[in-house]
């Protein structure tokens, strides 16, 4: 089946740095959809990309769905603690089957 | 986007007991999925419950298993049956689109988390 690779596993930041993640595929996805999920809380969306070469932005994160549509990155800047967390990216495909990225895990120091 | 609500929202079951969890939507909705996520890994997609007709699952779950109903546009439950300490996971619910209708994002309950002892 499809599988998507996200790098990297883990990060630890110092708190005002900027934070970059990635994923990406072998397949082609028509959406990438990136999520941040807290301890005991189910993934929240985060932003949506639908078009090759798109770069989104909500507040601090900023998106893009890559040329080729095999790949997708997410930057977070100036990080603060409360963006402590597993971020997943998705992407979904021509059957609207949603697969996602093994996370990266975001710890901050303050 | 639409709220989801699952109940209950953890549970500690004997094995070969059976669990069902419920997912409730403040809208109405076409697709509602179930996704398992087991203890430090990612999502994976259980099956697709769709309104009026069978569930649909992905490979490597069976309905025996994880026996699903959809009976409106807003309700599904997942029952995971015969329980084994593997079956210990978050079990999530989600729904495409949302109260606003923008389809292909998918939003997601707070999820069930399981342990079977």
């Amino acid at each position: 089946g499809q599988q998507l690779n996200q790098s990297p596993q883990s990060m630890f930041i110092q708190e005002g740095e900027d934070v970059s993640m990635n994923c990406t595929s072998s397949s082609i996805f028509n959406t990438w959809l990136w999520y941040k999920q807290d301890p005991g809380e189910g993934p929240v969306l985060l932003i949506a990309l639908y078009k090759a070469g798109e770069l989104t932005s909500n507040g601090r994160l900023t998106a893009q769905f890559g040329i080729t549509r095999k790949d997708s990155f997410l930057n977070i800047s100036a990080s603060i603690p409360s963006d402590v967390g597993i971020y997943f990216c998705a992407g979904l495909n021509a059957g609207n089957m949603l697969t996602f990225g093994g996370g990266t895990r975001l710890m901050v120091k303050p | 986007s639409a709220v989801i609500s699952q109940k209950p929202s953890r549970d500690i079951c004997q094995r070969g007991t059976s669990l069902t969890i419920q997912c409730q939507v403040d809208s109405q909705v076409t697709m509602m999925f179930w996704y398992r996520q087991q203890p430090g890994q990612s999502l994976t997609l259980i099956a697709t419950a769709n309104q009026g007709s069978e569930a649909t699952y992905e490979s490597g779950f069976v309905i025996d298993k994880f026996p699903i109903s959809r009976p409106n546009l807003t309700f599904s439950t997942l029952t995971v049956s015969n329980m084994s300490p593997e079956d210990s996971s978050i079990y999530l619910c989600s729904v495409e689109g949302g109260a606003d209708h923008i389809s292909y994002e998918q939003y997601f309950g707070p999820g069930t988390r399981l342990t079977v002892t």
